[in-house]
């Protein structure tokens, strides 16, 4: 069964501090992988995707990377501010799946003032 | 990117009614995906809605129970039939555009409240 992971459920950090949300996955055999961050009762707005080519991709202070021998990924969010607060998700496409995408439970994140 | 504009973006029904859930997008899309997400978890595709024939259901989700239907590339709709408190979750339309890359795009999300 495929199936994705996130670590930590939950995480509070100071603002200014860097800090990485990590994101691993059974199967090796992917097209891409999407981090998405959600806000309280909103949908999902789409950070990052990597194509199972790339190892990483950047966007302003946020970098994610790949890694699909080891089934992980992470997102490195650059200097915190508290409007970073908001629950983000992996999605990951694994081959064959129609491009459908399978999400991890979501890393909770409060940024403190 | 695509913008995905989704009705009602909240409603609160009685159990044993049905809601019918609508998606149109501003552009033409090559896939369009409809997903659960129940209270405190992640996201769960239902399944994938294909223009102009049914929808392929995944694993645990049947067509008597999420009706969908496609008439064409723009627009989408997902009817919860038969209620009961158990389907109180977020729906949450998805599209992947016609564009390179496969970026997914998600709609605001329709949050359902059955009594």
């Amino acid at each position: 069964k495929q199936e994705v992971t996130q670590i930590p459920a939950a995480l509070s950090v100071p603002e200014g501090e860097n800090l990485v949300l990590n994101c691993s996955f059974t199967d090796s055999a992917i097209y891409n992988l999407q981090w998405f961050r959600q806000d309280p009762g909103k949908g999902l707005t789409s950070l990052l995707l990597i194509q199972s080519s790339q190892r990483e991709q950047t966007s302003g202070r946020l970098n994610a990377s790949l890694d699909k021998s080891s089934g992980r990924s992470t997102l490195y969010i650059a200097a915190s501010q508290p409007g970073d607060s908001a629950t983000y998700l992996c999605a990951v496409g694994f081959s064959g799946s129609a491009r459908q995408l399978t999400f991890g439970s979501g890393t909770q994140l409060t940024v403190l003032p | 990117s695509a913008v995905i504009s989704q009705k009602p973006s909240r409603d609160i029904c009685q159990r044993g009614t049905s809601l019918t859930i609508q998606c149109q997008v501003d552009s033409q899309v090559t896939m369009m995906f409809w997903y659960r997400q129940q209270p405190g978890q992640s996201l769960t595709l239902i399944a994938t809605a294909n223009q102009g024939s049914e929808a392929t259901y995944e694993s645990g989700f049947v067509i008597d129970k999420f009706p969908i239907s496609r008439p064409n590339l723009t627009f989408s709709t997902l009817t919860v039939s038969n209620m009961s408190p158990e389907d109180s979750s977020i729906y949450l339309c998805s599209v992947i555009g016609r564009q390179a890359k496969n970026i997914q795009y998600f709609g605001a999300g329709t949050r359902l409240s059955v009594l």
